[in-house]
């Protein structure tokens, strides 16, 4: 069973671009979940989607926003870099997304310059 | 909201040595803890879980043990090799605003190397 992809792998963006990055869930699963990680901030999460809706969110600016597709599959974007938003952006999948085993990809690292 | 500590923060031990981590969260309402290796550029993988109702489960070399009145629960890895050197996480669900979707607190890490 394929486990979950994301890509890009790598990105690099200048301050006051934006971007977007993509998931794919594992086969199956209908909740995906975003984290991001940073060497300071550890693993923080950014919002869930389960069903094309968007059923959690968490403390990050409004540049910040995603979305999931009928086939399960999400994207999130940042509008508008900032410096801060350099991070290692992590997927997460599982079947329901409530106290389930969530399914890490290997993430997208973003850095800004 | 929740908040998860983790201790220690790295750790050293020989092959064949026995490794321990602990964690403490602070709301009482969370009731699902996974653990997480991380390997350098790769995304966590889910090790090992616990829920609320459990207060032990076991897989092969690895174990949990989870205490709620003490609101804390620690990993347990016998005879470790050196590749079970990664970052380890702890993790808790959180209801923040009332729904737990998706949302784990993670605790900070420990960094566990194994020596041959």
């Amino acid at each position: 069973k394929a486990g979950v992809t994301q890509t890009p792998r790598y990105l690099i963006k200048t301050r006051g671009q934006q971007v977007t990055l993509s998931c794919s869930p594992i086969s199956g699963h209908r909740s995906v979940s975003w984290y991001q990680q940073t060497p300071g901030q550890g693993l923080q999460f950014l919002f869930e989607y389960f069903s094309e809706t968007q059923r959690n969110k968490g403390n990050f600016p409004g540049r910040f926003s995603g979305r999931q597709f009928s086939n399960s599959r999400s994207e999130m974007n940042v509008s508008t870099l900032e410096l801060g938003d350099s991070a290692l952006y992590l997927c997460a999948s599982s079947r329901t997304g409530l106290n389930s085993p969530l399914h890490f990809g290997n993430g997208t690292r973003l850095t800004v310059t | 909201g929740e908040n998860v500590e983790q201790h220690p923060s790295t750790l050293s031990v020989q092959e064949g040595d026995s490794a321990v981590i602990k964690c403490t969260y602070s709301d009482s309402a969370s009731n699902y803890f996974p653990w997480y290796k991380q390997e350098l550029g790769k995304g966590p993988q889910l090790i090992i879980d616990i829920r609320s109702n459990v207060g032990e489960k076991k897989d092969q070399r690895i174990a949990v043990t989870l205490n709620k009145t003490a609101k804390h629960f620690s990993l347990h890895i016998t005879e470790t090799q050196p590749e079970d050197s990664a970052v380890y996480f702890c993790a808790a669900s959180t209801r923040d605003g009332g729904t737990s979707y998706g949302k784990l607190t993670f605790g900070q890490g420990t960094i566990l190397t194994v020596h041959p």
